[in-house]
């Protein structure tokens, strides 16, 4: 079956800019998790989402960050007036949600995230 | 979340059996170990998990110490693309989400 998606695959926009990010995850699977992995700071977490609400944002860097899941499907990361430490691969995951602490998470190929 | 450690690199040959050991002294009693991998210019993706006894699946084993303090992925017969590198995360109740170290990376020579 299809597997999670991201896009775009890359983007490269200008400091000071908007982006939006876009996550589609395996059908039925009801927690969504983004992460960003850059090379100062390897793979971080940044918020997840259970249905359409978000009871974990506490890895969103600044409030520059923002994510929005609807119809428990789709997810959009934003990030306002971007920077040049946004730069970064932006990876989404999904999973089924069974049971937490064996929950298998599926990962997205992530959007690279080049700002000039 | 318990913290692991994890060498920074490894190397193996091709068709050799690699054993990648993490530690994780203070993991507690209902943490899980998981095992995820990220090959060059892709997302992590699973390779397998266990509790307290040791695990087997398609793409590797589980060895679990007996007091949990540490545990190794094996991967029976490495290939090239087994290169990746390797993390070794805890999973508790707590949390959902997955916090990364800094992973093994692991090259395979022909």
């Amino acid at each position: 079956g299809a597997g999670v998606s991201q896009s775009p695959s890359n983007k490269v926009t200008e400091k000071g800019k908007d982006v939006e990010l876009r996550c589609d995850p395996i059908s039925g699977h009801t927690a969504l998790y983004w992460y960003r992995q850059s090379l100062g700071q390897g793979l971080e977490f940044l918020i997840y989402f259970q249905g359409n609400s978000a009871p974990d944002k506490s890895g969103l860097p600044s409030d520059r960050f923002s994510a929005e899941r609807t119809g428990g499907s789709v997810s959009t990361l934003t990030i306002q007036r971007t920077q040049q430490e946004d730069s970064a691969v932006y990876l989404c995951a999904s999973s089924p949600q069974l049971r937490g602490r064996t929950d298998t998470q599926y990962f997205g190929p992530g959007t690279r995230l080049t700002v000039l | 979340d318990a913290k692991t450690t994890q060498p920074n690199s490894m190397e193996s040959n091709e068709e050799e059996p690699v054993h990648l050991p993490c530690n994780h002294s203070t993991i507690s009693g209902t943490d899980y170990i998981h095992w995820y991998r990220q090959l060059p210019s892709q997302g992590p993706e699973y390779v397998i998990h266990g509790l307290t006894s040791n695990v087997n699946n398609r793409m590797a084993s589980l060895a679990i110490a007996e007091d949990r303090k540490s545990s190794t992925l094996i991967l029976h017969r490495a290939t090239l693309r087994d290169a990746a590198v390797y993390y070794c995360i805890l999973r508790s109740g707590a949390t959902n989400k997955l916090i990364f170290g800094t992973g093994t990376l692991l090259a395979v020579q022909p």
